[in-house]
Order: C-alpha cells, then structure tokens, then sequence
C-alpha cells in the first residue's frame, strides 16, 4: 500500500544551526503538503508543492518538491526557539493524504 | 482553527464502552476527515467523507465507525473500546472539487481507554 516515509524522526539542533527533514514516497503523488504541529497542537498547513522539481521559500523555510513527484524536503536556515515542533509531509494521491511520520524538531538556545 | 471544533477534548474510558467523538466546522467545506495520532507513527486517516452521503474507509477502519449527520458534521465512534484505541484524535475539513487545497485541523481529542 501507500507509504510516506519521513526522516529524521527526531533533530537536535542548537539555535542558528540549520535543519532538514526529507520524506519520500513509494508511489508518485499528485502533490505534497507540509505541516508543522507545535507541542501539544494541531497539524497547521504551511505550503503545498504541486509541481515537479518546484521549489518554494517561506522566509527561512524552503520546500522542494522531487522531479519524479515521489519525494520531497523541508529545509530550515539558521533555527530559532520558534521553529520547535513537528513537521509532518502529507502526500496526497487524489483521494487521500498519507502522512508522514513526523520530524520532531528541538531547537536548543 | 477555531472554524473547526472537536468534543470531547479529553475522555477517560473503560474497556468495552461505546464512545463517540464528535467534530462540527464552519467553514463549509464538503470533505471531513478523522485521524488518530499515535507517538511516531504520525497520522493515519480512519475514514474520510466527501459529502453527506459519501463515506470512505481509510488506512485503519476497522473497530470504527463513522456517521456525516449534516455538511458541518462528522462523528467518529468506537462501538466497543480497547486499549489500543488509545491515541490522540483529529477531526479536519477540505474544500472539494480540487486537489490542491488545505486541511484544516481542529484541535483534537484526547482518549484513554483503560
């Protein structure tokens, strides 16, 4: 079946280090979405990638999508305190999302 | 998202019991989702509603069961609890018609089955 796999399942970076958590999938995806879910909270939408090979930028966020749409990365430049908590990928195949494990992000000050 | 509000927030209950979870949202989307969370294993959709009179198994139906009673609502229930129904739970909401839009989330429920 349908799996998304993301790694690391945890990080540890201290504040102003960069961080990247990558997620692959065994099928192609129509697009990916990304998700952040702070301590305690709900998945929170950040972006999606629709696109072969896009690439998109928050402020210090960058998102890329694979060209072959199987997988994806999220790559943080110079973390800080608020970057904490998990990043979640959720490929999406049409009907439904399947989502990634999770990258749980600790960012030591 | 306040647009999207789940109750309980918290529930203890026992082995066998009948629960129900309920999910409501205003934001008029006709897509509603429920998820369970489970440390490390991120989220696995149980079933999934594309309007009042669609509704679809997920990843891991079995031991639930849902009901769409109106376009705002999307219950979740456990008819026999165990406890490896324990897990955090989320209700979330989508637009239809395309495939690229958001889910929002509501902010979860919380059951311990002992």
């Amino acid at each position: 079946g349908q799996q998304v796999m993301q790694i690391p399942q945890y990080q540890h970076v201290q504040e102003g280090e960069d961080f990247t958590t990558y997620c692959n999938s065994s099928t192609t995806l129509s697009n990916i979405q990304w998700y952040k879910q702070r301590p305690g909270g709900h998945p929170v939408f950040l972006i999606q990638l629709v696109k072969s090979g896009e690439v998109k930028k928050q402020k210090r966020l960058t998102f890329q999508f694979g060209e072959a749409k199987k997988n994806s990365s999220l790559h943080i430049t110079a973390t800080q305190t608020t970057d904490v908590g998990t990043y979640f990928c959720a490929g999406n195949t049409g009907n439904q999302f399947y989502f990634g494990t999770g990258t749980s992000l600790t960012v030591i000050p | 998202d306040a647009d999207v509000t789940q109750t309980p927030r918290n529930r203890i209950t026992k082995t066998g019991k009948r629960i129900m979870l309920e999910c409501s949202q205003t934001k008029g989307h006709d897509r509603m989702y429920w998820y369970r969370q489970d440390p490390g294993l991120g989220l696995q959709l149980i079933y999934y509603s594309f309007d009042v009179k669609d509704i679809n198994k997920g990843e891991i139906s079995d031991g639930y069961s849902v009901s769409r009673q109106a376009q705002a609502k999307f219950s979740l229930s456990l008819e026999s609890a165990i406890p490896n129904q324990t897990a955090l739970y989320f209700c979330a909401t989508r637009a239809g018609g395309r495939d690229t839009d958001t889910q929002y989330f509501g902010p979860g429920t919380r059951l311990t089955v002992l």
